[in-house]
């Protein structure tokens, strides 16, 4: 049982380069999130889809997108890659159903643009 | 939005020491959970605790949330304890936005 994974776990772009971080979870969960965290600011909502077909903005969606490819998949896209986008990205999933609300996270992108 | 608030910043203690890390949150919540950063960077899901008290070995944890807070107890402390501890919520009837606070770093040493 993986959980949730995440690719790639590291990567280095230049300014203006395009990129898309990709994460599967094989729980069956309807709800998936996309998060990123900088020193002392703990983890930010990038954004989330509550379930298969829908997406939402969450605290910190400029310079992003995202794509629910199916129940498994949901994607992260950075267009345009800026410094200020430099940071861990992490990606997470839960069940949303009454009986069993926790959150499991995957292990982590750390990205560098330069 | 839900603000959510955690103290103290940083903890050192020795190994064997009890720590108490506090959660407090600005509104009603219908989703509390506290999470472990370890120093590799994974973070692992501790609790879901909306309220009442549970425990798991030597970790439990408490929200009171008529009052908003919730505590975590770590009772005698292992180097393993080290990392951040994170606790974050949602607003009652917003059940799919989590809202992390800054978390607690903690230093167990010998």
């Amino acid at each position: 049982n993986a959980g949730v994974t995440q690719t790639p776990k590291f990567q280095v772009l230049k300014t203006g380069q395009s990129m898309t971080l990709q994460c599967a979870q094989d729980m069956n969960h309807n709800s998936m999130y996309w998060y990123r965290q900088d020193p002392g600011m703990g983890l930010r909502l990038i954004y989330y889809s509550a379930s298969e077909g829908t997406t939402d903005k969450g605290e910190v969606p400029n310079g992003y997108n995202v794509s629910r490819l199916n129940k498994r998949e949901f994607s992260l896209r950075l267009e345009s890659a800026a410094p200020s986008q430099t940071s861990v990205y992490f990606c997470a999933s839960r069940s949303s159903g009454m009986a069993n609300e926790k959150l499991f996270f995957g292990s982590g992108t750390q990205l560098s643009v330069l | 939005g839900i603000q959510v608030e955690q103290s103290p910043p940083d903890l050192i203690l020795q190994e064997g020491a009890n720590s108490t890390l506090r959660c407090n949150f600005s509104d009603s919540v219908n989703n509390l959970q506290w999470f472990h950063q370890n120093p590799w960077g994974q973070l692992i899901n501790l609790f879901y605790i909306p309220s009442g008290t549970k425990q798991n070995g030597r970790l439990s944890a408490t929200t009171v949330a008529t009052e908003r807070y919730s505590l975590l107890y770590i009772s005698s402390s292992q180097t393993t304890d080290s990392g951040v501890y994170f606790c974050a919520a949602s607003l009652t009837g917003t059940a799919s936005k989590l809202t992390f606070g800054t978390g607690t770093r903690l230093q167990v040493t010998l």
